[in-house]
């Protein structure tokens, strides 16, 4: 069993619509949280971090952890076409500069105009 | 400030080649990683270093080797391309002790070996 589990997709949805994508995790020793944005033929982009459980906003974007059931969770609010991408989430035990991330196998993405 | 980059963008291999795979980070950050991607698998730590003069292998370092040039430079060697090792290869950097551990990624380099 791979430590952090991803749907891997594809999902199309209109625009505008709220897109919901979501990650478990088995290991409970997790305690940093990220969501990472990766378009076609370019390398991962930093989205969203969190610690812990709770949510965080930016902008359209909200993260949600629910450490209670180890679920994950990205919601995009009125989707457009540039948030067409493949989304990964990814954990860390710390949050030190050397820590080591685990990530999921990724979401495709198709923000349908 | 150009962040990552990364050496060649694209290679085609034949099985037995040898080849490096060049890393720069200008984000003076003390951490680099090496990934690779495949369908299906997600990224996949090969070997990271945690500061200069020190590496240590991720989940799939075998039939690679690194080198932590300098504080800069990562560099990722395969002695003996296999067809298995056909995949795109990310090189990240990650920076200061105590801080959130964000990896910068570079635009990555598709191998293929034949």
């Amino acid at each position: 069993q791979k430590e952090v589990e991803q749907d891997p997709g594809p999902l199309s949805v209109p625009e505008g619509a709220i897109v919901s994508l979501n990650c478990t995790y088995s290991n409970s020793a997790f305690q940093y949280f990220m969501w990472y944005r990766q378009y076609s033929r370019k390398g991962p982009e930093l989205l969203m971090y969190t610690y812990s459980s709770g949510n965080k906003e930016d902008g359209r974007f909200t993260a949600q952890v629910d450490k209670s059931s180890k679920y994950i969770s990205l919601f995009i609010r009125d989707s457009q076409p540039s948030d067409s991408a493949t989304y990964l989430c990814a954990t860390s035990i710390s949050n030190f500069g050397n820590e080591k991330l685990t990530f999921g196998t990724g979401t495709r993405l198709t923000i349908i105009p | 400030n150009a962040g990552v980059t990364q050496t060649p963008k694209f290679q085609v291999l034949k099985t037995g080649q040898s080849m490096t795979l060049q890393c720069a980070q200008d984000m003076n950050h003390n951490s680099m990683y090496w990934y690779r991607q495949d369908p299906g698998m997600g990224l996949r730590l090969i070997y990271y270093s945690a500061s200069e003069g020190t590496t240590d292998k991720g989940e799939v370092p075998n039939g690679y080797n690194v080198s932590r040039l300098n504080k800069r430079e990562f560099s990722l060697r395969l002695e003996s391309a296999a067809p298995s090792q056909t995949s795109v290869y990310f090189c990240a950097s990650s920076g200061e002790t105590g801080y959130t551990d964000t990896q910068y990624f570079g635009p990555g380099t598709r191998l293929t070996v034949l």
